[in-house]
């Protein structure tokens, strides 16, 4: 079974400042890889995915991240916080083997961008 | 090219009675998933669905609740009985046909909703 841990459900940056959003993974084959952000009251939205290849993946708004197969991690970063980037983002997998691709998510790490 | 769409967005029932979640998928998007975000939780998958078929409902509580993406219109997802533990955000998610696991989802917007 997979299973995805982010720790910590809240990060406070300043604007201007590294975001760092941690997600670690634990699956019996190197899983595909996801990271979705979330608004108040609204859907997810696709930020950057890992499946094969490079293993530094960049997304939309500046965001990437890094599969790191060693560490099982797929780390969130972004070198300059703005305020629209506070949010809630999701890491989440999915088992590139299955039958099926649905998706395993971990709590989500609320994002707080100070002035 | 309109997104996935949900309705209704905000649903109130009080204990007892039925709640009916409707979800289109993106056109072109023949795989449908329902997942469920509770307070202070991520999201828990519930089940996937192709056209008239379950493919996967290993997240779907035993009893009361029911989904169904028949051939033509939206996909349902039924709790029947609903109690103020299934409050909650719904969400759907579509993907495109061909090999899973490598597409991602693109999810609508949610339903919450609201057991009094």
């Amino acid at each position: 079974a997979q299973s995805v841990t982010q720790l910590g459900s809240h990060v406070s940056v300043s604007e201007g400042a590294l975001v760092l959003l941690r997600c670690n993974y634990s699956s019996s084959v190197p899983p595909y890889l996801f990271w979705y952000v979330q608004y108040p009251n609204q859907g997810l939205q696709l930020l950057l995915k890992y499946t094969t290849g490079a293993t530094l993946v960049k997304g939309i708004n500046g965001f990437e991240a890094e599969f790191k197969k060693s560490e099982t991690s797929f780390h969130l970063t972004k070198p300059s916080a703005h305020m629209s980037d506070a949010a809630e983002y999701f890491c989440a997998v999915s088992d590139p083997e299955g039958a099926n691709s649905k998706l395993t998510f971990g709590k989500g790490i609320t994002l707080s961008v100070r002035p | 090219n309109a997104g996935v769409m949900q309705n209704p967005r905000h649903l109130v029932r009080r204990r007892g009675q039925e709640a009916r979640l409707r979800c289109s998928p993106m056109k072109g998007h023949s795989h449908v998933y329902w997942y469920r975000q509770l307070p202070e939780e991520g999201l828990k998958f519930m089940v996937y669905l192709q056209k008239e078929n379950i493919i996967d409902e290993s997240g779907m509580p035993k009893e009361r609740f029911s989904a169904e993406f028949p051939k033509e219109g939206p996909s349902i997802l039924r709790i029947q009985q609903v109690v103020r533990g299934d409050s909650a955000a719904y969400f759907c998610a579509s993907s495109p046909p061909g090999v899973a696991g490598g597409y991602e989802q693109y999810f609508g917007p949610g339903t919450r909703l609201t057991v009094t």
